[in-house]
């Protein structure tokens, strides 16, 4: 079952702009990682967030982490062509003694166009 | 480092066939995880291979199965082929190290596109 929900479903802007995505989560966490994908390739990591940061920074790439409100959101500034593609949250869903389910659980992804 | 790489990349296979995919993790990981991905299901975790042993699985039928090599290297198998299986199949690896404090971050390999006729 999906755990991320990603919102907006998906997102057109122009180049130099700044593109939000946010995520949404059911369950206890580990962490939450961010992956980018290419038009039907494979998944590309970007950022990983623990559930006890606040917010985190790579680059053009700023993620944000709510656990009281279960949420995230991932900033991309100054969009490029080259980020047109599908973003994801995943969820590493934390057990009652606190380690990892051992899998990720992905959301259906918010699928970014950049137009130059 | 090489990255997760799979092979075949593309494969076409007609009803009640079987298949088998390969995936080879990045060195050193001994942890490799299937997941398919379909427009209307979205990516689902299969199973996860650790030191040769099984050690989480998602909810698919028994036609998917996996084994992992001493090498970590890993096979998954499909019984029977559905036209529903057409899908793209993405194996990653990782150290494996699960835990609070470990960041079970998961590196991808490009997939193999698998249509069922």
């Amino acid at each position: 079952s999906q755990q991320g929900e990603e919102d907006p479903q998906a997102l057109s802007i122009q180049e130099g702009e700044n593109a939000t995505m946010n995520c949404s989560y059911k369950t206890s966490i580990n962490n939450l990682q961010w992956y980018r994908q290419n038009s039907g390739r494979g998944l590309v990591h970007l950022i990983l967030i623990r559930s006890n940061e606040r917010e985190k920074h790579s680059g053009r790439l700023r993620v944000t982490l709510d656990t009281s409100k279960k949420s995230s959101s991932l900033l991309i500034t100054a969009s490029r062509a080259a980020d047109t593609a599908s973003y994801f949250c995943a969820t590493d869903p934390s057990m009652n003694y606190g380690g990892s389910q051992g899998n990720l659980i992905f959301g259906k992804g918010t699928k970014l166009s950049v137009k130059p | 480092k090489a990255g997760v790489t799979q092979t075949p990349r593309y494969l076409i296979k007609t009803r009640g066939q079987q298949v088998t995919l390969s995936c080879s993790p990045i060195s050193g990981h001994r942890s490799v995880s299937w997941y398919q991905q379909t427009p209307g299901q979205g990516l689902q975790f299969l199973f996860e291979y650790f030191s040769e042993t099984q050690r989480n699985k998602g909810n698919f039928p028994g036609r998917f199965s996996g084994r992992q090599f001493s090498n970590s290297r890993s096979e998954m198998n499909v019984s029977t082929l559905e036209l529903g299986d057409s899908a793209l199949y993405l194996c990653a690896s990782s150290d494996g190290l699960a835990g609070r404090l470990f960041s079970y971050e998961q590196y991808f390999g490009p997939g193999t596109r698998l249509t069922v006729t």
